[in-house]
């Protein structure tokens, strides 16, 4: 099946410093939804976005989804230290079944 | 509030022994159920996907009998791990798909909050 990859695997910032991890797809991405999972809990559904291009934001996250629909973003701005977890990019493969990316795991130091 | 609970919440058991998780859907009937494995540091992978009344289907390398899945109702699935042993020590999460009452017919797909399993 698809596989959706995602970079980087891991990111440690300076608390203040901004944070992106990619999501690529050699194929058409359906719709990507994108997950946090805080150290030791599950999976917490964030966004979804659908159209070619689309830009969502909540507060000082940044959600873009790429124009050809083979790509996806998450850029944190100015990170904070309740910004830890890991986030997951995942894309729809025939029509429900949810396939995830690999995870960025995000550490700050304070 | 959750809308997907999962019990239990952690399990240690023998090898050898079967262990029953239990998936519900909270105030919305799920349409179909999805269980989910992530071993530490890794991503979620899923096992099999469930709809109500029907046998589950599986992904290519999960062992049907091993991982038994009933979805008996449409607010409960029960992944059984029969016959545990170490490797198959992880974090199991189910999640349902629905559509919440108010919210205009709109199907989502909600995460539990996860089975941590230890198998000694």
């Amino acid at each position: 099946g698809q596989q959706v990859m995602q970079i980087p695997q891991y990111q440690h910032v300076q608390e203040g410093e901004d944070f992106t991890t990619y999501c690529n797809s050699s194929t058409t991405l359906s719709n990507i939804q994108w997950y946090k999972q805080r150290p030791g809990g599950h999976p917490v559904f964030l966004i979804q976005l659908v159209k070619s291009g689309e830009v969502k934001k909540q507060k000082r996250l940044t959600f873009q989804f790429g124009e050809a629909k083979k790509n996806s973003s998450l850029h944190i701005t100015a990170t904070q230290t309740t910004d830890v977890g890991t986030y997951f990019c995942a894309d729809f493969q025939g029509a429900q079944k949810l396939v995830f990316g690999q995870g960025t795991r995000l550490t700050i130091n304070p | 509030g959750a809308v997907v609970s999962q019990h239990p919440s952690r399990v240690i058991c023998k090898s050898g022994t079967s262990v029953k998780i239990e998936c519900r859907s909270l105030d919305f009937q799920a349409t179909t159920m999805f269980w989910y494995r992530q071993f530490p540091k890794q991503s979620l992978m899923l096992m099999a996907t469930s709809n109500e009344g029907s046998k589950a289907t599986y992904e290519q390398g999960v062992e049907k009998d091993k991982f038994l899945i009933n979805h008996a109702s449409l607010t409960l699935s029960t992944l059984t791990v029969t016959s545990a042993h170490p490797e198959d020590s992880s974090f199991y999460i189910c999640s349902a798909r629905g559509a919440l009452a108010g919210g205009r017919g709109r199907e989502t797909q909600y995460f539990g909050p996860g089975t941590r399993l230890l198998v000694l």
